[in-house]
């Protein structure tokens, strides 16, 4: 299986600030990466897929960088609606495994 | 818009069986594949299942095959997971999503998810 390790695990930071998330895959997966926003009790939301195509109606303070193994999602200028946990995963091949999560809370 | 409405979670002792439904609006169902993803409480995400547009191709992880099944009632619009031999390693929100890609192959990303329905094992 490949292995989706995301950093880091959490962050502070405040309303307006650039915030950067981490994702790694254990084994090249091109730009089959797939970034998810989840607030509390609510579904997974697709924010980004492909790496770096941004999901129709998601705000463009998002974006997405990355190929092979290292990826990252960029918040430009976080927004309080953005305070959230994101997930990263792989759709490269199967099972399509997520990555662990990265909690970003109001500093 | 797009809705997919979940229904069937509650509480079942180990050993017991489960099914899932998923209802589905806004969209074409019959062309687009369909999955089961699950989140453990405090946990991270676990894709669990899919089905392909047509309900011939179907694939499963590891930890539930042999005892989960995934279908779909094209007619109906609704998907269903079948739960059998429930283990408390099983207890999850289980979330029903739609695949993006339109016919009868898959991205396997998720576009849209349903609210999750929670299912609890008991020992």
């Amino acid at each position: 299986d490949i292995q989706m390790t995301q950093s880091p695990s959490s962050l502070s930071a405040s309303v307006g600030d650039r915030v950067t998330i981490a994702c790694r895959a254990s084994q090249s997966i091109s730009t089959y990466l797939n970034w998810y926003q989840q607030k509390p009790g609510k579904a997974p939301n697709l924010l980004i897929y492909g790496a770096s195509s941004l999901q129709s109606g998601v705000p463009s303070r998002f974006s997405g960088s990355g190929s092979g193994t290292d990826f990252t999602l960029t918040i430009s200028s976080l927004q309080p609606e953005d305070f959230a946990t994101y997930y990263c995963q792989q759709s490269y091949s199967a099972p399509r495994t997520f990555g662990q999560g990265t909690k970003v809370e109001i500093k | 818009q797009v809705q997919l409405v979940e229904s069937g979670g509650g509480v079942v002792q180990t050993g017991r069986s489960l099914r899932l439904s998923c209802a589905a609006s806004g969209f074409t169902f019959n062309n687009y594949g369909m999955h089961w993803v699950r989140q453990a409480p405090a946990k991270g995400l676990e894709w669990v299942a899919a089905i392909s547009s047509d309900g011939g191709d179907k694939s499963y992880a590891d930890s539930v095959r042999g005892r989960f099944t995934i279908s779909r009632d094209n007619s109906r619009n609704t998907l269903y997971l079948i739960m059998s031999s429930l283990t408390v390693e099983d207890a999850a929100v289980y979330y029903c999503a739609k695949d993006p890609y339109f016919g009868s192959g898959h991205y396997y990303y998720f576009d849209y998810w349903g609210q999750g329905t929670l299912v609890s094992v008991s020992s």
